[in-house]
């Protein structure tokens, strides 16, 4: 069975400064890793997505992450945070073929908050 | 362009009621989805189809059903209400022509039972 682990249920970074938030996952096959962010009061936003190739993923509003196979790791990272980055983060994998209907499995979530 | 549309935003239920929560896409979509999100546990997969009239169980099934007519609509149902069912609950949609697209959602629909 898959499963998705983000350690961190909050980081919090100030204005200006490097972030990361952490992602682990398990899978049997072969992992498609998916980043979403969720502003307050919405659903949720595609950010990023690792297949395969180059492991660093550059995605939406200058996040990147960074896909290692030997840590079974997908953090999400950007260079200089804003305070507008501050939102409830969700990392999610895709275990093909093996999960039914090829759904996604979602972490726990990790509030992100910037501060100026 | 509307995306995923999700009926209605806020709802509150007496135990033991049922209702349904709508959810239509007009992206063409073969795959949607249900999920409820509560704190600390991500979003977890309540019910899914792969396409119309095709429709399967997730990781939290009970007390829930759901059915594929056409290719937009996806309702959800809850048979009879309980206060474990408070939550806010996302449906999504994907195309199913290759396994690495990602998945769009819908607002929410924020469920408080009573």
């Amino acid at each position: 069975a898959q499963s998705v682990a983000q350690p961190e249920d909050q980081v919090n970074v100030a204005e200006g400064n490097p972030l990361t938030v952490k992602c682990t996952y398990s899978v049997s096959g072969n992992p498609y890793l998916f980043w979403y962010v969720q502003y307050p009061n919405r659903g949720l936003q595609f950010l990023l997505k690792y297949i395969t190739g180059d492991n660093l993923v550059k995605g939406s509003y200058g996040f990147e992450a960074e896909f290692n196979k030997s840590q079974t790791s997908f953090h999400l990272k950007k260079p200089s945070a804003l305070v507008s980055d501050s939102a409830l983060y969700f990392c999610a994998v895709r275990d093909v073929p093996y999960t039914a209907g090829n759904m996604l499995t979602f972490g726990g979530g990790t509030r992100l908050m910037v501060k100026p | 362009n509307a995306g995923v549309t999700q009926t209605p935003k806020f709802q509150v239920l007496k135990t033991g009621q049922s209702m349904t929560l709508q959810c239509a896409q007009d992206m063409n979509h073969e795959y949607m989805s249900w999920y409820r999100q509560d704190p600390g546990m991500g979003l977890r997969l309540i019910h899914y189809s792969v396409g119309a009239g095709i429709t399967d169980q997730g990781e939290v099934p009970n007390g829930y059903n759901v059915s594929r007519s056409t290719t937009e609509d996806f309702p959800l149902r809850l048979l009879s209400a309980a206060p474990s069912q408070t939550s806010v609950y996302f449906c999504a949609s994907r195309t199913g022509q290759a396994w690495n697209t990602e998945a769009f959602f819908g607002q929410g629909t924020r469920l408080t039972v009573v």
